[in-house]
């Protein structure tokens, strides 16, 4: 069973930085491009990053290009996103996402971001 | 304008039928797009549904009744969701999303009310 559990999440003040994490299990990590995907509250998604199966491609949203940063680590079936320079409309449910193009995109349960003073 | 606009709501009875526009901002071609299907429901991360190019390139998600079936509008420069014979476990937000210019783009999601 594919299984993706996210961590990291928290209230931190604007102009932090906060770094998330995805433990992936259940699938061979390391044949899959990943994504992270946020939600604020009451609101639609939104698509922030991708990085490859062997992390040599990088994708940002306009949104967040110069202040994240997508990596991983295929030796631990891990996702990271770091957050830099947050701000209040970064506050979300952040959720990573298996290949969002195959045919079984997997999500996971998410975790929250609050950016607040 | 949004890269893919959906209608915010829309209502309909237990057994009708649903159809969800995706509709694609002027200039980029629902032809040359692949559009997937997400279901998300209250505190639950996105469901995958389906995604559809085409008659003869078209995916059904694992587990996804077939009453969720995907097509096109190429007048309206629009996908579409069809919901056959609506069940009240089909309340939920609707999302369509595409690839397009090295970034996955999300719509603006459709409320669906089963009355």
């Amino acid at each position: 069973e594919v299984q993706l559990m996210e961590s990291g999440g928290g209230l931190i003040q604007p102009g932090g930085s906060l770094r998330l994490s995805c433990a992936a299990s259940g699938f061979t990590f390391s044949d899959y491009g990943m994504n992270w995907v946020r939600q604020a509250p009451g609101k639609g998604l939104e698509w922030v990053s991708y990085i490859s199966s062997s992390g040599s491609t990088i994708y940002y949203a306009d949104s967040v290009k110069g202040r994240f940063t997508i990596s991983r680590d295929n030796a631990k079936n891990s996702l990271y996103l770091q957050m830099n320079s947050l701000r209040a409309e970064d506050t979300a449910i952040y959720y990573c996402a298996r290949d969002l193009s195959s045919s079984s995109p997997d999500w996971g349960q998410g975790t929250l971001v609050t950016v607040s003073s | 304008q949004a890269v893919l606009t959906q209608p915010s709501s829309l209502s309909a009875s237990p057994g009708a039928s649903a159809s969800l526009t995706c509709t694609l901002r002027s200039g980029i071609n629902v032809a040359s797009y692949t559009i997937y299907w997400y279901q998300q429901k209250p505190g639950s991360p996105p469901q995958y549904l389906l995604r559809y190019k085409s008659d003869s390139d078209n995916q059904q998600g694992s587990g996804v009744p077939s009453r969720f079936s995907g097509s096109k509008d190429a007048s309206a420069n629009a996908g579409i969701l069809l919901i056959s014979g609506l069940q009240s476990e089909d309340e939920a937000d609707y999302y369509c999303m595409i690839w397009h210019s090295s970034a996955y783009v999300f719509g603006t999601g459709t409320k669906v009310t089963v009355l």
